[in-house]
Protein backbone atom coordinates (compact mmCIF):
# COMPACT_ATOMS: atom_id res chain seq x y z
CA UNK A 1 0.00 0.00 0.00
CA UNK A 2 1.35 3.32 -1.28
CA UNK A 3 1.18 5.94 1.88
CA UNK A 4 2.81 8.55 -0.21
CA UNK A 5 1.57 9.50 -3.88
CA UNK A 6 2.44 11.98 -6.23
CA UNK A 7 0.08 11.26 -8.78
CA UNK A 8 1.23 13.85 -11.62
CA UNK A 9 4.32 11.72 -13.02
CA UNK A 10 5.28 14.53 -15.10
CA UNK A 11 5.01 18.25 -15.23
CA UNK A 12 6.15 20.51 -17.95
CA UNK A 13 6.00 24.77 -17.14
CA UNK A 14 7.38 27.63 -18.79
CA UNK A 15 9.97 29.09 -17.75
CA UNK A 16 9.16 32.22 -14.96
CA UNK A 17 5.93 30.60 -14.51
CA UNK A 18 5.13 28.74 -10.61
CA UNK A 19 5.50 25.33 -10.81
CA UNK A 20 3.25 23.59 -8.60
CA UNK A 21 4.00 19.48 -7.78
CA UNK A 22 1.32 17.84 -5.62
CA UNK A 23 1.71 15.15 -2.65
CA UNK A 24 -1.16 12.95 -1.00
CA UNK A 25 -0.35 10.61 2.00
CA UNK A 26 -2.83 8.32 3.50
CA UNK A 27 -1.02 7.54 7.54
CA UNK A 28 -2.08 10.42 9.79
CA UNK A 29 1.41 9.61 12.27
CA UNK A 30 3.04 11.12 9.24
CA UNK A 31 4.04 14.67 10.84
CA UNK A 32 7.52 15.66 9.21
CA UNK A 33 7.21 15.94 5.16
CA UNK A 34 10.17 16.98 2.81
CA UNK A 35 11.00 17.67 -0.70
CA UNK A 36 13.77 16.32 -2.47
CA UNK A 37 15.07 17.23 -6.16
CA UNK A 38 16.98 14.40 -7.96
CA UNK A 39 18.96 14.61 -11.39
CA UNK A 40 19.84 11.32 -12.94
CA UNK A 41 22.36 9.34 -11.49
CA UNK A 42 23.14 12.08 -8.63
CA UNK A 43 21.47 11.54 -5.36
CA UNK A 44 18.61 13.30 -3.86
CA UNK A 45 19.09 16.39 -3.26
CA UNK A 46 16.86 18.00 -0.26
CA UNK A 47 14.72 21.28 -0.63
CA UNK A 48 12.90 22.23 2.14
CA UNK A 49 10.72 20.30 4.95
CA UNK A 50 7.93 21.34 7.35
CA UNK A 51 6.47 19.75 10.26
CA UNK A 52 2.86 19.31 10.61
CA UNK A 53 2.84 22.24 13.20
CA UNK A 54 2.92 24.61 10.63
CA UNK A 55 1.15 25.03 6.93
CA UNK A 56 3.72 26.86 5.13
CA UNK A 57 7.03 27.01 4.70
CA UNK A 58 9.16 29.15 2.48
CA UNK A 59 12.93 28.75 1.19
CA UNK A 60 13.53 31.46 -1.37
CA UNK A 61 11.97 30.38 -4.53
CA UNK A 62 10.56 27.00 -2.73
CA UNK A 63 7.16 27.32 -0.44
CA UNK A 64 6.06 23.86 0.46
CA UNK A 65 2.05 24.32 1.58
CA UNK A 66 0.77 21.66 4.01
CA UNK A 67 -2.77 20.66 4.76
CA UNK A 68 -3.44 17.88 7.11
CA UNK A 69 -7.06 18.27 7.37
CA UNK A 70 -7.00 17.13 3.35
CA UNK A 71 -3.34 14.61 3.75
CA UNK A 72 -1.73 17.17 1.39
CA UNK A 73 0.93 18.97 0.56
CA UNK A 74 2.42 21.28 -2.34
CA UNK A 75 5.58 22.17 -3.38
CA UNK A 76 5.98 25.67 -5.13
CA UNK A 77 8.71 26.86 -7.13
CA UNK A 78 8.46 30.97 -8.11
CA UNK A 79 9.52 31.63 -10.64
CA UNK A 80 10.41 27.76 -12.78
CA UNK A 81 14.04 28.21 -14.19
CA UNK A 82 14.97 25.46 -16.63
CA UNK A 83 18.06 24.25 -13.84
CA UNK A 84 14.88 23.19 -11.67
CA UNK A 85 13.99 20.37 -14.17
CA UNK A 86 15.22 17.33 -12.26
CA UNK A 87 12.39 14.60 -10.63
CA UNK A 88 10.83 15.68 -7.18
CA UNK A 89 10.21 13.54 -4.29
CA UNK A 90 8.01 14.07 -1.56
CA UNK A 91 8.76 12.23 1.35
CA UNK A 92 7.21 11.70 4.75
CA UNK A 93 7.72 10.42 8.62
CA UNK A 94 6.63 9.97 11.96
CA UNK A 95 9.02 11.23 13.56
CA UNK A 96 8.34 10.42 16.70
CA UNK A 97 8.12 6.90 16.20
CA UNK A 98 10.27 4.11 17.05
CA UNK A 99 10.92 3.22 13.35
CA UNK A 100 12.20 5.95 11.74
CA UNK A 101 12.61 6.29 8.09
CA UNK A 102 11.08 8.12 4.65
CA UNK A 103 8.45 7.24 3.10
CA UNK A 104 8.76 8.21 -0.76
CA UNK A 105 5.96 9.38 -3.07
CA UNK A 106 7.16 7.74 -6.79
CA UNK A 107 8.41 11.06 -7.92
CA UNK A 108 7.07 14.06 -10.38
CA UNK A 109 9.58 14.74 -13.62
CA UNK A 110 9.78 18.67 -13.47
CA UNK A 111 10.55 20.02 -16.95
CA UNK A 112 11.12 23.59 -17.53
CA UNK A 113 10.85 25.15 -20.87
CA UNK A 114 13.06 28.28 -21.72
CA UNK B 1 31.70 20.41 5.43
CA UNK B 2 32.04 17.05 3.07
CA UNK B 3 28.85 15.61 2.04
CA UNK B 4 27.64 11.97 2.07
CA UNK B 5 30.47 9.81 0.30
CA UNK B 6 29.69 6.02 -1.33
CA UNK B 7 31.93 3.57 -2.18
CA UNK B 8 31.79 2.32 -5.12
CA UNK B 9 29.87 4.30 -7.35
CA UNK B 10 29.25 1.69 -10.16
CA UNK B 11 29.82 -2.00 -9.61
CA UNK B 12 28.76 -5.37 -11.97
CA UNK B 13 28.59 -8.19 -10.36
CA UNK B 14 26.90 -11.83 -11.36
CA UNK B 15 23.90 -13.58 -9.74
CA UNK B 16 25.25 -15.47 -6.64
CA UNK B 17 27.96 -13.43 -5.62
CA UNK B 18 27.76 -10.90 -3.12
CA UNK B 19 28.69 -7.09 -2.56
CA UNK B 20 30.09 -4.77 -0.20
CA UNK B 21 28.98 -1.18 -0.31
CA UNK B 22 30.55 1.53 1.66
CA UNK B 23 28.84 5.04 3.16
CA UNK B 24 30.49 7.94 5.00
CA UNK B 25 27.99 10.62 6.63
CA UNK B 26 28.70 14.27 6.98
CA UNK B 27 30.77 14.82 9.69
CA UNK B 28 28.95 14.84 13.12
CA UNK B 29 26.40 12.74 11.98
CA UNK B 30 25.00 9.71 13.66
CA UNK B 31 21.95 8.40 12.13
CA UNK B 32 22.92 6.57 8.63
CA UNK B 33 20.02 5.40 6.46
CA UNK B 34 20.39 3.00 3.54
CA UNK B 35 17.56 3.30 0.44
CA UNK B 36 17.44 1.03 -2.75
CA UNK B 37 16.01 3.16 -5.63
CA UNK B 38 14.59 1.17 -8.67
CA UNK B 39 12.42 1.95 -11.74
CA UNK B 40 9.30 0.22 -10.62
CA UNK B 41 9.39 0.66 -6.96
CA UNK B 42 10.82 3.92 -6.15
CA UNK B 43 12.80 4.97 -3.66
CA UNK B 44 12.83 1.87 -0.30
CA UNK B 45 13.77 2.02 3.03
CA UNK B 46 16.34 -0.84 3.45
CA UNK B 47 17.65 -0.05 7.33
CA UNK B 48 18.68 2.42 9.83
CA UNK B 49 21.46 2.37 11.78
CA UNK B 50 22.36 4.84 15.26
CA UNK B 51 25.09 4.34 17.20
CA UNK B 52 26.26 1.14 15.55
CA UNK B 53 23.07 -0.24 16.45
CA UNK B 54 20.67 -1.19 13.91
CA UNK B 55 17.35 0.72 14.90
CA UNK B 56 14.88 0.02 11.91
CA UNK B 57 14.37 -2.44 9.31
CA UNK B 58 12.39 -2.60 6.18
CA UNK B 59 10.71 -5.13 4.22
CA UNK B 60 13.54 -6.95 2.75
CA UNK B 61 15.11 -10.20 2.72
CA UNK B 62 17.46 -11.81 5.29
CA UNK B 63 20.29 -11.32 2.75
CA UNK B 64 20.59 -7.95 2.73
CA UNK B 65 22.89 -6.78 5.81
CA UNK B 66 24.34 -3.84 7.30
CA UNK B 67 26.02 -2.14 9.99
CA UNK B 68 27.13 0.65 11.50
CA UNK B 69 31.29 1.30 13.05
CA UNK B 70 31.75 3.63 15.62
CA UNK B 71 32.78 6.64 13.57
CA UNK B 72 29.52 6.32 12.07
CA UNK B 73 30.59 4.44 8.82
CA UNK B 74 28.31 2.29 7.10
CA UNK B 75 28.44 -1.14 5.25
CA UNK B 76 25.39 -3.07 3.59
CA UNK B 77 25.88 -5.93 2.42
CA UNK B 78 23.89 -7.76 -0.28
CA UNK B 79 24.36 -11.84 -0.20
CA UNK B 80 23.50 -14.59 -3.18
CA UNK B 81 22.52 -11.69 -5.51
CA UNK B 82 19.74 -12.24 -7.60
CA UNK B 83 18.93 -10.16 -10.97
CA UNK B 84 16.12 -7.69 -9.56
CA UNK B 85 19.08 -6.47 -7.20
CA UNK B 86 19.83 -4.61 -9.92
CA UNK B 87 19.21 -0.69 -8.54
CA UNK B 88 20.82 2.76 -7.14
CA UNK B 89 21.40 2.12 -3.49
CA UNK B 90 21.86 5.76 -1.12
CA UNK B 91 22.93 6.17 1.62
CA UNK B 92 21.58 9.23 4.02
CA UNK B 93 22.84 10.53 6.80
CA UNK B 94 21.18 13.14 9.53
CA UNK B 95 22.50 14.23 12.93
CA UNK B 96 19.65 12.28 14.96
CA UNK B 97 16.61 10.42 14.42
CA UNK B 98 14.20 12.21 13.25
CA UNK B 99 16.04 14.87 11.54
CA UNK B 100 16.88 15.69 8.01
CA UNK B 101 18.31 13.39 6.55
CA UNK B 102 21.25 14.31 3.03
CA UNK B 103 21.73 11.56 0.35
CA UNK B 104 25.06 10.60 -0.67
CA UNK B 105 25.33 9.85 -4.84
CA UNK B 106 24.56 6.03 -4.70
CA UNK B 107 26.07 3.25 -5.54
CA UNK B 108 24.98 1.67 -9.17
CA UNK B 109 25.03 -2.22 -8.65
CA UNK B 110 24.07 -4.04 -11.97
CA UNK B 111 23.18 -7.97 -11.64
CA UNK B 112 23.81 -9.76 -14.64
Amino acid sequence: DQQVKQNSPSLSVQEGRISILNCDYTNSMFDYFLWYKKYPAEGPTFLISISSIKDKNEDGRFTVFLNKSAKHLSLHIVPSQPGDSAVYFCAASDSGGSNYKLTFGKGTLLTVNP
Amino acid sequence: KAGVTQTPRYLIKTRGQQVTLSCSPISGHRSVSWYQQTPGQGLQFLFEYFSETQRNKGNFPGRFSGRQFSNSRSEMNVSTLELGDSALYLCASSLGRGETQYFGPGTRLLVL
